[in-house]
């Protein structure tokens, strides 16, 4: 597609549920970022993958969080047993990896409630 | 550990006059640095960049200033629109392979009328 496109847009659950967020890269970027920005705050770093492959997920917050990718293209960021404290705007974007200059393009975001 | 700050988290200025942003950051291996903005309800979306080899970058009413050895950045709007209201994020990239972009916490824009 034209763009990043990120699904749901807007998604209320409640706490102890699960809850998985999913992103659609730009047609041939291979590489494809999870931020979060909760609110008042900055974006924070959770996953990067390279291809299919995750080598960094330093950023994840703890083992309830997972994500995948396949086919180089879509990915699904999972949240087990949601807390309130997960609530958030969660932020998919992607690049092309061929040098610099380059940047990232975002999605706008699935804005997750936790009740 | 934060390694790239914005330390006001907002701004308000007269449409007309100049807006100036700033960041600072911490890693000596950053390289490259970029501006987003991002309107309510919708992604960052990229403003500006520049590199380390470079002190000065403009682009139309927008340019961003480097500063290597202060570690410090910055962003000149001018003239300053309505329009130009939200938040701005400053972000820098070096040092790592998978071109991950480390943020600020961002800076909100007023530009009144």
């Amino acid at each position: 597609g034209a763009g990043v496109s990120q699904s749901p847009s807007n998604k209320v659950t409640e706490k102890g549920k699960d809850v998985e967020l999913r992103c659609d890269p730009i047609s041939g970027h291979t590489a494809l970022y999870w931020y979060r920005q909760s609110l008042g705050q900055g974006l924070e770093f959770l996953i990067y993958f390279q291809g299919n492959s995750a080598p960094d997920k330093s950023g994840l917050p703890s083992d309830r969080f997972s994500a995948e990718r396949t086919g180089g293209s879509v990915s699904t960021l999972t949240i087990q047993r949601t807390q309130q404290e997960d609530s958030a705007v969660y932020l998919c974007a992607s690049s092309l990896m061929t040098g610099r200059p380059y940047g990232y393009t975002f999605g706008s975001g699935t804005r997750l409630t936790v009740v | 550990d934060q390694q790239v700050k914005q330390n006001s988290p907002s701004l308000s200025v007269q449409e007309g006059r100049i807006s100036i942003l700033n960041c600072d950051y911490t890693n000596s291996m950053f390289d490259y640095f970029l501006w987003y903005k991002k309107y309510p309800a919708e992604g960052p979306t990229f403003l500006i960049s520049i590199s380390s080899i470079k002190d000065k970058n403009e682009d139309g009413r927008f340019t961003v200033f480097l500063n290597k050895s202060a570690k410090h950045l910055s962003l000149h709007i001018v003239p300053s629109q309505p329009g130009d209201s939200a938040v701005y994020f400053c972000a820098a990239s070096g040092g790592n392979a998978g071109n991950m972009l480390t943020f600020g916490g961002g800076t909100r824009l007023m530009v009144k009328p």
